[in-house]
């Protein structure tokens, strides 16, 4: 049974426009979330992440949102580039562990 | 500026052998851990470690050991290879910080095929 869903394989988005992943989870003990990027033949790289107790984090093109109501959390990149090309994966942490649970990423593409 | 450096790349086993992959980080992180990665399963969690001499199971730990003699080295031992071991395997590693905010340092990876 995953507890971390990303449930679009696969996104296309143009150039300079909004590119939004999303990431559903189950657990409601999971404090952290994160956001992964990962290119072919390379390991995940460390994206941005959130802490349970807010609602927005924003790191340049990068902006995650959590709603824990509905155990949901997005990532949106504005705007979107050419290189932001790869596929990304969401990643729950379960509080007082230290095991990190990921989604089955989504592959984005950003057409020029 | 090493990181994260998992040898080897690539290797190709027999059903039946045995094999051990290397992980090792020179960032003085006490959090190191072993996923595998398969198309449309995500990234899923081996085994880990919070600090030398102590290791957990994660989500699917059947048919690999660990150990962790040392703060550095996180070696992972297939003892009798499967099919069903056919994957990518990514090592990683994180200080403690108990916040789990900093996210991981990941290798690049080793592809594994079982025959």
């Amino acid at each position: 049974d995953q507890q971390v869903k990303q449930n679009s394989p696969s996104l296309s988005v143009q150039e300079g426009r909004i590119s939004i992943l999303n990431c559903d989870y189950t657990n409601s003990m999971f404090d952290y979330f994160l956001w992964y990027k990962k290119y072919p033949a390379e390991g995940p790289t460390f994206l941005i992440s959130i802490s349970s107790i807010k609602d927005k984090n924003e790191d340049g093109r990068f902006t995650v949102f959590l709603n824990k109501s509905a155990k949901h959390l997005s990532l949106h990149i504005v705007p979107s580039q050419p290189g932001d090309s790869a596929v990304y994966f969401c990643a729950a942490k379960e509080s007082g562990t230290y095991k990190y649970i990921f989604g089955t990423g989504t592959r984005l593409k950003v057409l020029a | 500026n090493a990181g994260v450096t998992q040898t080897p790349k690539f290797q190709v086993l027999k059903t039946g052998q045995s094999m051990t992959l290397q992980c090792a980080q020179d960032m003085n992180h006490e959090y190191m851990s072993w996923y595998r990665q398969d198309p449309g399963m995500g990234l899923r969690l081996i085994h880990y470690s919070v600090g030398a001499g102590i290791t957990d199971q994660g989500e699917v730990p059947n048919g690999y050991n660990v150990s962790r003699s040392t703060t550095e080295d996180f070696p992972l031992r297939l003892l009798s290879a499967a099919p069903s071991q056919t994957s990518v395997y990514f090592c990683a590693s994180s200080p403690s910080s108990v916040t789990g905010s900093y996210g991981y340092t990941f290798g690049s990876g080793t592809r594994l095929t079982v025959v």
